[in-house]
């Protein structure tokens, strides 16, 4: 089983910085199947990016996200208000078909 | 657009059984794969187990063998069903599509509560 850890635990940023959030896996596996998501206080998460580096439908262009093998990253180029959230990380093996998810990381308001 | 809706009791006694569904609108169940996903209070995203339409499944072997996904495509729902509930399986519980090892979209999630 994959274990993927996200860091760090929380970041504390201001509008207008830039945040790179962390997803490390255990081992390696294909980056088409790795999906970062936001989550606000008292809703469902979104999905924001999907085979490691694609902006899902509706996405602005300023969350990018990138890596290969067991390094992936988030990265918000100027935060925006309603981008303070915490980010969940995703991947899917198919050997069996399993699906695991990285704690989380937390942005907040500095 | 894709909806999925999650109902289902928001309480159950431990030692019994916790059931739920989620109904799909805007897509015919038989097109793709569905899954459920839960978050303990304050915690992480757990993957519980995914559904494709023909009644394949997989599990998280964490569940040790307690829980059943399943689909009526005539009714375009699919349920999941968990035995012997502890209070550790009190989450919110989602329901999501499953579509190349993403999930898109998700359930605006339900809370099942377990206690006496």
């Amino acid at each position: 089983e994959i274990v993927l850890t996200q860091s760090p635990g929380t970041l504390s940023l201001s509008p207008g910085e830039r945040a790179t959030l962390s997803c490390r896996a255990s081992q390696n596996f294909g980056s088409s199947f790795l999906a970062w998501y936001q989550q606000k206080p008292g809703q469902a998460p979104r999905l924001l990016i999907y085979g490691a580096s694609s902006r899902a439908t509706g996405i602005p262009d300023r969350f990018s996200g990138s890596g290969s093998g067991t390094d992936f990253t988030l990265t918000i180029s100027r935060l925006e208000p309603e981008d303070f959230a915490v980010y969940h990380c995703q991947q899917y093996g198919s050997s069996p078909s399993m699906y695991t998810f990285g704690q989380g990381t937390k942005l907040e308001i500095k | 657009q894709v909806q999925l809706q999650e109902s289902g009791p928001g309480l159950v006694k431990p030692s019994e059984t916790l059931s739920l569904t989620c109904t799909v609108s805007g897509a015919s169940i038989t097109d793709y794969s569905w899954s459920w996903i839960r978050q303990p209070p304050g915690k992480g995203l757990e993957w519980i187990a995914f559904v494709y339409y023909s009644g394949s499944t997989s599990y998280n072997p964490s569940l040790t063998s307690r829980g059943t996904i399943s689909v009526d495509t005539s009714k375009n729902q699919f349920y999941l069903r968990l035995n012997s509930v502890t209070a550790a399986d009190t989450a919110v519980y989602y329901c999501a599509r499953a579509i190349f090892g993403r999930f898109d979209p998700w359930g605006q999630g339900t809370l099942v509560t377990v206690s006496s």
